[in-house]
């Protein structure tokens, strides 16, 4: 049973350019969350999904970013128009049934805004 | 609004010391608690979770204690070794089972000298 599984594991978008970063949670787990860790600080919550249905999206910048899980395929997180302020460390955490359960860390993705 | 502190922030001790981590919480209203490694530019190992119900939680080397009534846990280290060397976090998920998805401590950072 393969773990959280993030790509790419680095990226770099000029700014202005658009960044998208994937997650495939565990086989089984329906919930997904998306979290950001800037330099220095600890994680944020960002948003949590189910299979097409945003749950909690009070975390993430009201503008430039956005989340979905489709029926089939990866959770895509989206930040349009990169800016420098957007480099951090992204990762996506998935569990099989809520928030009260034992979540499982994917490895992330490093985002670097030049 | 849930509020999670770790202390210390950072740690460097000899190799073979037991030794303890501390993380507090605000809102005692939890159904569990989990521990978390991270090891430099990787993402997050689930070290524990300790049910509401729980007071303590064991593997191997390491003991996890829950207090819900003073809003405290700690995490403890026997004889610790330099492959335990890494950020150590704590998160709690929302009071009351909520959406938020988990609120993370900013970490004790841990270094076991050889």
């Amino acid at each position: 049973n393969a773990g959280v599984m993030q790509n790419p594991r680095h990226l770099v978008r000029r700014r202005g350019q658009e960044a998208r970063l994937r997650c495939s949670p565990m086989k089984g787990h329906s919930h997904v969350y998306w979290y950001r860790q800037l330099p220095e600080e600890g994680l944020k919550f960002m948003v949590y999904l189910q299979k097409e249905n945003i749950i909690d999206e009070s975390g993430m910048p009201k503008e430039r970013f956005s989340a979905e899980f489709p029926k089939e395929g990866p959770s895509i997180l989206r930040i349009q128009q990169v800016v420098r302020g957007d480099s951090a460390a992204y990762f996506c955490a998935s569990s099989p049934w809520s928030a009260n359960t034992e979540a499982f860390f994917g490895q992330g993705t490093r985002l670097t805004v030049v | 609004k849930q509020e999670v502190t770790q202390i210390p922030a950072a740690l460097s001790v000899p190799e073979g010391e037991n030794l303890v981590l501390n993380c507090s919480f605000t809102d005692s209203a939890i159904y569990n608690l989990q521990w978390f490694r991270q090891d430099p530019g990787k993402g997050l190992t689930s070290l524990l979770l300790i049910q509401s119900s729980q007071r303590e939680q064991t593997s191997g080397r390491l003991n996890a204690s829950l207090d819900k009534s003073s809003g405290r846990s700690t995490l403890y280290i026997a004889a610790s070794q330099p492959g335990d060397s890494a950020t150590y976090l704590c998160a709690v998920p929302p009071p009351g089972g909520g959406a938020d998805g988990l609120t993370f401590g900013k970490g004790t950072h841990l270094i076991i000298q050889p």
